[in-house]
């Protein structure tokens, strides 16, 4: 079945290791996202992919970057870990159609433990 | 800027009865998007229901549908014979049309009772 995978669905960081999470698709998407999802809170996006163009949010720390090397993959780099930055990472990717986007599929997600 | 609100955190449903959550929207456009999304615990987001803003008919997908007021900026969602499959965040969101960008609001945790 085409679908969004994440891995690993659990990572443990130590305060200031960088880290590394990782998204796939085999939807063949042109958009890719990544988001922040801290506990029982809307997810936060950090920035998105539009083929190779990276449109990062204002409000992303620089802490956090991503890269992207082909339409498959996606990465979520952060650089040094901070006690606040412990959440659940989504990636999501979606359709270009029109003028905008088709739905975003969701991956299950990678939940960050920083110690 | 566009904002998206929830204002009920958490609703409790009886089994096999309807629950209505809201959401309100604010945007100066005219063309928009409008979703739902479901996320069961420790699983992944999924869409219930998606609205074209210039549709004036409410969109339905089985036991859930949409009471879109344009007027008024509301979307909410009712979901008929509410099942214990239904318990989960239930996340409304916005996309601007031409843009790539959605806002979420932050959640109704919905609760299904045996």
């Amino acid at each position: 079945d085409a679908m969004v995978i994440q891995n690993p669905r659990y990572q443990v960081t130590q305060f200031g290791k960088p880290v590394t999470l990782s998204c796939s698709q085999t939807l063949n998407h042109n958009v890719m996202y990544w988001y922040q999802q801290k506990s029982s809170q809307a997810p936060k996006l950090l920035f998105h992919y539009y083929d190779k163009d990276f449109n990062n949010e204002a409000d992303t720390p620089d802490n956090f970057q991503s890269r992207r090397p082909n339409t498959s993959f996606c990465f979520l780099d952060i650089r040094s870990p901070g006690l606040g930055d412990a959440a659940m990472y989504l990636c999501a990717t979606s359709r270009v159609r029109g003028m905008g986007t088709d739905t975003q599929y969701f991956g299950p997600g990678t939940r960050l433990t920083v110690l | 800027a566009q904002t998206v609100t929830q204002s009920q955190p958490e609703m409790s449903v009886q089994e096999a009865e309807t629950v209505t959550l809201s959401c309100t929207y604010d945007t100066s456009e005219s063309d928009y998007y409008l979703f739902w999304y479901k996320q069961p615990p420790s699983r992944q987001m999924i869409l219930v229901i998606r609205q074209e803003a210039y549709k004036q008919q409410n969109a339905t997908e089985n036991r859930f549908s949409v009471n879109f007021q344009k007027a008024a900026k509301s979307f909410s969602l009712k979901i008929s014979d509410s099942q214990l499959g239904d318990a989960a965040m239930y996340f409304c969101a916005y996309r601007r049309s031409g843009t790539y960008k959605y806002i979420f609001g932050t959640g109704t945790r919905l609760k299904v009772l045996a």
